[in-house]
């Protein structure tokens, strides 16, 4: 069954920078694209970033643009998410999601990873 | 402020049928299919509906869905107390190059 597990979340200070890591398995990684999606405490879904299943093509929320960078080494099956110029805004949850197809829908989520930005 | 816009709540007895409405726009509901998701209180969000009413294995058939120009519901008939959740819509959205969701609607079985 498909497994999606993120780490490296933790305590950032404002401005500081953070990589999240997502170890995919049960599923061909290498054919399927992939997202990060965040959530805020209390509040809801807000998607992050999109790479297509060969890293040639990237999307990214416009709250994120220029400071969050989405790569992914299909040798390793594994995803990432570079964190810079963090602001409190950014505290949330972020989940490692396997696209669904072409209907741009998210079929696997993982359990996330708990990211602080706060001094 | 969400690009597509839900109730922020819902409710109903066991055995009900509640609809939730996700109304956007063109360039995302209106030209691209809607998806919806259920969040059971402390889990990661699950995909409960994808291509506007379609169910992945697995999903009852008490979860429904559909389309009509730039607005979508999500139905649930036969009410039962494990539905109590919050339930999200998602769609493409043309304009942002990016993935668009509702705010969220926490929907309470009485």
């Amino acid at each position: 069954q498909v497994q999606l597990v993120e780490s490296g979340g933790g305590v950032v200070q404002p401005g500081g920078s953070l990589r999240l890591s997502c170890a995919a398995s049960g599923f061909t990684f290498s054919s399927n694209a992939m997202h990060w999606v965040r959530q805020a405490p209390g509040k809801g879904l807000e998607w992050v970033a999109f790479i297509r299943y060969d890293g040639s093509k990237t999307y990214y929320a416009d709250s994120v643009k220029g400071r969050f960078t989405i790569s992914r080494d299909n040798s390793k099956t594994m995803v990432y998410v570079q964190m810079n110029s963090l602001r409190a805004e950014d505290t949330a949850v972020y989940y490692c999601v396997k696209h669904g197809g072409s209907g741009w829908y998210l079929d696997n989520w993982g359990q996330g990873t708990l990211v602080t930005v706060s001094s | 402020q969400s690009v597509l816009t839900q109730p922020p709540a819902a409710s109903g007895t066991p055995g009900q049928r509640v609809t939730i409405s996700c109304s956007g726009s063109r360039s995302n509901i209106g030209d691209n299919p809607v998806s919806w998701y259920q969040q059971l209180p402390g889990t990661a969000p699950k995909l409960l509906l994808y291509t506007n009413n379609q169910r992945p294995s697995g999903v009852p058939d008490r979860f429904s869905g559909s389309k009509s120009g730039a607005s979508a519901s999500l139905a649930i008939s036969g009410l039962q107390s494990e539905d109590e959740a919050d339930y999200y819509c998602a769609a493409w959205d043309d304009s942002l190059s990016g993935v668009v969701f509702g705010g969220g609607t926490k929907l309470t079985v009485l």
